[in-house]
Formats: C-alpha cells, sequence, structure tokens
C-alpha cells in the first residue's frame, strides 16, 4: 500500500523567509503532483513532476523530485500573505493503476 | 468552458437516505474520479473512471456506487446514508489519468 506523508503539516512563517515542504512516499513513482487549496476551496494545480531530477518553478514556489529517495519539496521563497493556503502532494505508481494517492496536506500560515 | 461542474454545493441527510452526488465536465477528460476530504485525513480516493463504461474502486468505496454512461458525467450515489458520510467530496477529471487534475467547487454533506 502507497504511503504519502508530509512534513510538516502545520507551518507557520513570517513575511520574507524561505522554507521547505517535504513530500515522502513510499513506493516506486516517476509522477508526483503538487496542489494548492484556499480555505473552504477547491483544489488548484501547483506542479506536476514527471522524473526523477524534475524542477520546476512558478513564482515563489519550486518543486523538486527525487526519485530514488523518493522524496519532493516545496520550496517557498521570500513568503508573502498570499501564499498561506494548505499544499498537497499526491503520488501516482504509474502502470494501469489510476489511483492518486494524496499526502494529509501542509496548512502554511504567513504572518506579517 | 465551464470546467468541472459538481451539484449540489450543500446538502444535508437523514441517516438512511439515499442521493446523487452530480459531476459534468466539458473538457472531453477521459479520466473522472471522485474523492472525499476529512479534515486531517488529506483526500482519499472513493472511485475512479477511465472511460464511458469502465469504473473502479479507489481506497474508500464501501458504501458508494458510480456509473459512466457517457464521457462528460460521473455521478456518484449514496445508497443508504451514514454519519461516517459526511464529508466534502471533490470531483475530479484529467486527460488519460496521467496528467493534472482538474477539480469541481466541492459538495458539503453532512448526514444526521
Amino acid at each position: 500500500e502507497l504511503k504519502v506523508e508530509q512534513n510538516p503539516l502545520f507551518l507557520s512563517m513570517q513575511e520574507g523567509k524561505n522554507y521547505t515542504i517535504y513530500c515522502n512516499y513510499s513506493t516506486t513513482s516517476d509522477r508526483l503532483y503538487w496542489y494548492r487549496q484556499d480555505p473552504g476551496k477547491s483544489l488548484e494545480s501547483l506542479f506536476v513532476l514527471l522524473s526523477n531530477g524534475a524542477v520546476k518553478q512558478e513564482g515563489r514556489l519550486m518543486a523538486s523530485l527525487d526519485t530514488k529517495a523518493r522524496l519532493s519539496t516545496l520550496h517557498i521563497t521570500a513568503a508573502v500573505h498570499d501564499l498561506s493556503a494548505t499544499y498537497f502532494c499526491a503520488v501516482d505508481i504509474g502502470g494501469s493503476n489510476y489511483k492518486l494517492t494524496f499526502g494529509k496536506g501542509t496548512l502554511l500560515t504567513v504572518n506579517p | 468552458n465551464a470546467g468541472v461542474t459538481q451539484t449540489p454545493k450543500f446538502q444535508v441527510l437523514k441517516t438512511g437516505q439515499s442521493m446523487t452526488l452530480q459531476c459534468a465536465q466539458d473538457m472531453n477528460h477521459e479520466y473522472m474520479s471522485w474523492y472525499r476530504q476529512d479534515p486531517g485525513m488529506g483526500l482519499r480516493l472513493i472511485h475512479y473512471s477511465v472511460g464511458a463504461g469502465i469504473t473502479d474502486q479507489g481506497e474508500v468505496p464501501n458504501g458508494y456506487n458510480v456509473s459512466r454512461s457517457t464521457t462528460e458525467d460521473f455521478p456518484l450515489r449514496l445508497l443508504s446514508a451514514a454519519p461516517s458520510q459526511t464529508s466534502v467530496y471533490f470531483c475530479a477529471s484529467s486527460y488519460v489519468g496521467r496528467e493534472k487534475l482538474f477539480f469541481g467547487s466541492g459538495t458539503q454533506l453532512s448526514v444526521l
């Protein structure tokens, strides 16, 4: 059974600071997703990471994937209040299995 | 384009009642899925479909039925609602099941 663990689950940070959210998974996979959810809202896609060493950046967020370590990171640079949200990673083990497994999410609060 | 449309947005049921959550997408996506979101649990896959006439179970399928008669629609049926089914339900779709998911706005369901 695939397990996806995110750390930390809660993150309170000051504006202007940097931090990293970690996503570990238990089964070989070369496809990992990051989603953002604002309070009371739906989820929107941030990044799709398709291979070992993949790195994607948008604005103050950068995601990377290390398939050998079964680890993805979401790095936040110079945080701003608008980044406050819950961030989920999700893993797809591929093949004929279309079952996407989500982590429990990281609630990020950026304080002025 | 409307994207993924879910109805209703809110629903209150009594234990034992049945109902159908509707999901429709206008992006010609082959893959459609239903998730439930509970506090501290992330998103858990209920059922998914990779095309009309093809459905399969996810992580938490008990108490739910699905069918896929058209590419556009993927309704979720609760046969006999239980308090444990109180949750927020999201429908999501994508191309082929390997690309990013597009989520509906969610249905908040309470079973009393």
